[in-house]
């Protein structure tokens, strides 16, 4: 079952910043987020897992309610480079295929 | 280390031909997934194979088919062509440790 993403875009100046949001009908074991510039193949940015703790790199970082079947991302200070649509995917259990949401696109502008 | 690449990365098709497209996965990846990614759909599962064995299958029809060697390199093969199956084919390789995917730049379809 595919996830369901909101918001479906955002628009941000440069150092706002945004949540996406991820949510699933079913349990899960894992979500994974990746970014898609226009033009270019999706690139991981983070892993999730059940049980896990939250994750981020500096600026981002994203969270996981497993009670909820819930993950969001979060976008802090945003940069033009952040730009591009991002997907959730969502993993029921270990080992089953990789679901992804619809996606979110994010403009960031100066 | 080299990514995972795909060819070719553009093609045109007519309404009922066959299309067969190549993934070579990042060196030591077993497993390799496909998603056929369209405007507005986002990325779609079509399936895994994992040791030369199909381990997950999505909700596409049977014209829709895969393999992988025992060199990992994929292919798949969509037969009888669509207008409704233009779209950008994705290929994944999966990371052993992390369990990331690592996508190659695509396939690119036009059915005319």
């Amino acid at each position: 079952q595919q996830p369901v993403q909101s918001p479906q875009a955002v628009i941000l100046r440069e150092g706002e910043d945004a949540v996406i949001n991820c949510s699933s009908s079913k349990a899960l074991y894992s979500v994974h987020w990746y970014r898609q510039k226009h033009g270019e193949a999706p690139v991981f940015l983070m892993i999730l897992l059940k049980g896990g703790e939250q994750k981020g790199h500096e600026k981002i970082s994203a969270s996981f309610n497993e009670k909820k079947q819930q993950s969001s991302l979060y976008l802090t200070a945003s940069q033009l480079s952040y730009s591009g649509t991002y997907f959730c995917g969502t993993e029921p259990q270990a080992g089953t295929a990789l679901i992804f949401g619809k996606g979110t696109t994010l403009s960031v502008s100066s | 280390k080299a990514g995972v690449t795909q060819t070719p990365r553009y093609l045109i098709k007519t309404r009922g031909q066959q299309v067969t497209l190549s993934c070579s996965p990042i060196s030591g990846h077993r497993s390799v997934s496909w998603y056929q990614q369209t405007p507005g759909q986002g990325l779609q599962f079509l399936f895994e194979y994992f040791s030369e064995t199909q381990r997950n299958k999505g909700n596409f029809p049977g014209r829709f088919s895969g393999r992988q060697f025992s060199n990992s390199r994929s292919e798949m093969n969509v037969s009888t062509l669509e207008l409704g199956d233009s779209a950008l084919y994705l290929c994944a390789s999966q990371g052993i440790i992390t369990g990331e995917l690592f996508f190659g730049e695509g396939s690119r379809l036009t059915v005319l």
